[in-house]
């Protein structure tokens, strides 16, 4: 069973427009939730936590959703340098490590 | 902000041979150090989770005899793999985690293994 699921892609978008991602979890345990990039050959870099109220950073907006367990982002008006991988991690709190889903790819097109 | 830095970047060794790699944590304690692998297009998996000075819990299907972790200190960590075969070509990340609040967990730059 697949613990962190996500939509493998590749979405392609045309720049200015927005897109959402989906991830879901089966641990209904999970505390922390995190979406990470992930560019080409290179290691993940954190973009964003989500928290339980939603929370916004420019233009990315993550949701967290307990009862349905799934998490969200949104990319308003994207760039071609949002053309990457992006992870889904969910964890168990700090030192417990993190389980990966297997990342969206996100093309960008001009 | 916190800095992972791993060592090798690229590596390339000869089938049976060993190799080390290395991940320090340049400006924090890392009181625990995960060790992941990326084959293409796949997601990280956890190998093993590291606390210092003790020994590492490797995750299922993860030989501990073949990928040997030590983390001596609170800023190392060395992952080596012994007797390595072209199968365990790959893309290994560390990263850390540790005296400092909040739950971020922070990520070496990764090194790239071909067994040749």
């Amino acid at each position: 069973r697949k613990e962190v699921e996500q939509d493998p892609g590749p979405f392609n978008v045309p720049e200015g427009a927005t897109v959402a991602f989906n991830c879901t979890y089966s641990n209904s345990a999970s505390q922390s939730f995190f979406w990470y990039r992930q560019d080409c050959r290179k290691e993940p870099k954190l973009l964003m936590s989500v928290y339980s109220s939603g929370n916004e950073d420019g233009r990315f907006t993550a949701q967290l959703n307990r009862a349905s367990q799934y998490i969200s982002l949104l990319i308003r008006d994207s760039k071609l340098s949002d053309s990457a991988t992006y992870l889904c991690v969910v964890s168990g709190g700090g030192a417990d490590g993190l389980t990966f889903g297997k990342g969206t790819h996100l093309i960008i097109q001009p | 902000g916190a800095v992972v830095s791993q060592h090798p970047s690229r590596v390339i060794c000869k089938s049976g041979t060993s190799v080390k790699i290395e991940c320090r944590s340049l400006d924090f304690q890392a009181t625990t150090m995960f060790w992941y692998r990326q084959f293409p297009k796949q997601s990280l998996m956890l190998m093993a989770t590291s606390n210092e000075g003790s020994k590492a819990t490797y995750e299922q299907g993860v030989e501990k005899d073949k990928f040997l972790i030590n983390h001596a200190s609170l800023t190392l960590s060395t992952l080596t793999v012994t007797s390595a075969h072209p199968e365990d070509s790959s893309f290994y990340i560390c990263s850390a985690a540790g005296d400092y609040s909040g739950n971020t967990i922070y990520f070496g730059e990764g090194s790239w293994l071909t067994v040749v």
